[in-house]
């Protein structure tokens, strides 16, 4: 069954440094996503990406998030400059997008911000 | 704005039923969704039920959905350890450039006791 890929599964950065966390989604999807889960709270949307831009944003994404298609296969996660409060699960996803679709999830990054 | 509000802990025996419960705000949400995640873990979908529809069964799991009060709720037959787990209720929206958002709960721990 096709999945959704990340890596690394745990990264431990120090504050202040760039982060770039990585995924590779399912190959015939179109949208993919990323969420985020700070420990013991939801898991929150944080973007959308489609034909190689930004389709929508959440107010978390700031200007301290990019993302990126770099080739054909990987959709990265940039942080610029880590701060202890971006400290969680980031969760990356795709999806053929319209009606009758279903997002198909990664295992997941936990970002630890020491 | 989206809101999805679970309650945060549920406990049974094993052999018993689970209910766990789920309210949404968004009315125009097409599907619903239930994920289940455990310790460590991804997200992993379970089931998901279609707007104009009222139940879905799929195994031990059974959807219901009261579209007028906004409630959603998963039934687990006969809970096993195997299900102790934390289950997330979503709700999607459909974004204006055609990607899908999902709304997630804060998510209900169920711990099945022997």
């Amino acid at each position: 069954e096709p999945e959704v890929t990340q890596t690394p599964s745990h990264q431990v950065t120090q504050m202040g440094q760039e982060v770039i966390l990585r995924c590779v989604p399912i190959s015939n999807h179109l949208y993919f996503y990323w969420y985020r889960q700070i420990l013991g709270q939801k898991v929150e949307f944080l973007v959308s990406f489609y034909n190689n831009e930004i389709s929508e944003k959440s107010e978390i994404f700031d200007d301290q998030f990019s993302v990126e298609r770099p080739d054909g296969s990987n959709f990265t996660l940039k942080i610029r400059s880590t701060k202890l409060e971006d400290s969680a699960m980031y969760f990356c996803a795709s999806d053929l997008g319209g009606m009758n679709t279903e997002a198909f999830f990664g295992q997941g990054t936990r970002l630890t911000v020491v | 704005g989206e809101d999805v509000e679970q309650s945060l802990f549920l406990s049974v025996r094993e052999g018993d039923s689970s209910v766990i419960n789920c309210t949404y705000t968004d009315s125009s949400s097409t599907y619903l969704y239930w994920y289940k995640q455990e310790p460590g873990a991804g997200l992993q979908l379970l089931t998901y039920i279609f707007s104009n529809m009222d139940m879905k069964q799929d195994q031990r799991l059974t959807v219901l959905l009261n579209k007028k009060d906004k409630h959603l709720s998963l039934r687990i037959a006969d809970t096993q350890t195997g299900d102790s787990a934390i289950y997330f209720c979503a709700e999607r929206t459909i974004l204006t450039g055609g990607g899908n958002k999902l709304t997630f709960g804060t998510g209900t721990q169920l711990k099945v006791e022997l």
